[in-house]
């Protein structure tokens, strides 16, 4: 199983980029790697998605190297309500089924 | 807009209780899941479920089991709660693979006095 290994927790200010780094060593070939927002008393909400190179979408920008051990998540102008724990998860094939593995999360918090 | 709902919110049950934690997506989702979250855990697997009456454990189902007799619902159970099964409970549906997006439903908040 892949497991992953992310900041505990991170500082930064409205309008900067924020970049969460990443490691997931073990990964498989058939993985794929998602990013995951959580605010406090709701359930955790998809960000993006990748597999390698780059993926952006409207939120967030996912950059995956070569070698796939790691990644990096990068929020542009982040605002106040950026502040959430963010996590890192990675698809892994177990016994014929998939499942993915939450690692422990990075709580962000965005100051003004 | 897609729609995971959790039969309670808050949820106060007494030791030795068995206790049933119901799921239901509206989306024609064949995957269904169910994490705990502990503070300083992070969201930890149970069990899951990639099609109706099928279901494979996560990486904590000690002391629970589920259940899957229709696409869209999907129970956790607790058959003898302990004081160590206070959580927060979370299910969570996706298409396809696992790999894809999942859709978390609000958590249901369950204090075992």
């Amino acid at each position: 199983l892949a497991k992953t290994t992310q900041p505990i927790s991170m500082d930064s200010y409205e309008g900067q980029e924020v970049n969460i780094t990443c490691s997931h060593n073990n990964i498989a070939t058939n993985d794929y790697i998602t990013w995951y927002q959580q605010f406090p008393s709701q359930g955790p909400r998809f960000i993006i998605q990748g597999y390698k190179t780059k993926v952006t979408n409207e939120v967030a920008s996912l950059f995956i190297p070569a070698d796939r051990k790691s990644s990096t998540l990068s929020l542009p102008r982040v605002s106040l309500s950026d502040t959430a724990v963010y996590y890192c998860l990675v698809g892994a094939r177990f016994q014929g089924a998939q499942k993915l593995v939450f690692g422990q999360g990075t709580r962000l918090t965005i100051n003004p | 807009d897609v729609k995971v709902t959790q039969s309670s919110r808050y949820l106060v049950k007494r030791t030795g209780e068995k206790v049933f934690l119901e799921c239901v997506q509206d989306m024609d989702h064949e995957n269904m899941f169910w994490y705990r979250q502990d503070p300083g855990l992070g969201l930890r697997l149970i069990y899951f479920s990639y099609d109706v009456k099928m279901k494979e454990k996560g990486d904590i189902p000690e002391g629970y089991s589920v259940s899957r007799e229709k696409k869209e619902r999907f129970s956790l159970i607790l058959e003898s709660a302990s004081t160590n099964q206070t959580s927060m409970y979370l299910c969570a549906s996706s298409s396809q693979s696992f790999n894809y997006e999942q859709y978390f439903g609000p958590g249901t908040r369950l204090t075992v006095t």
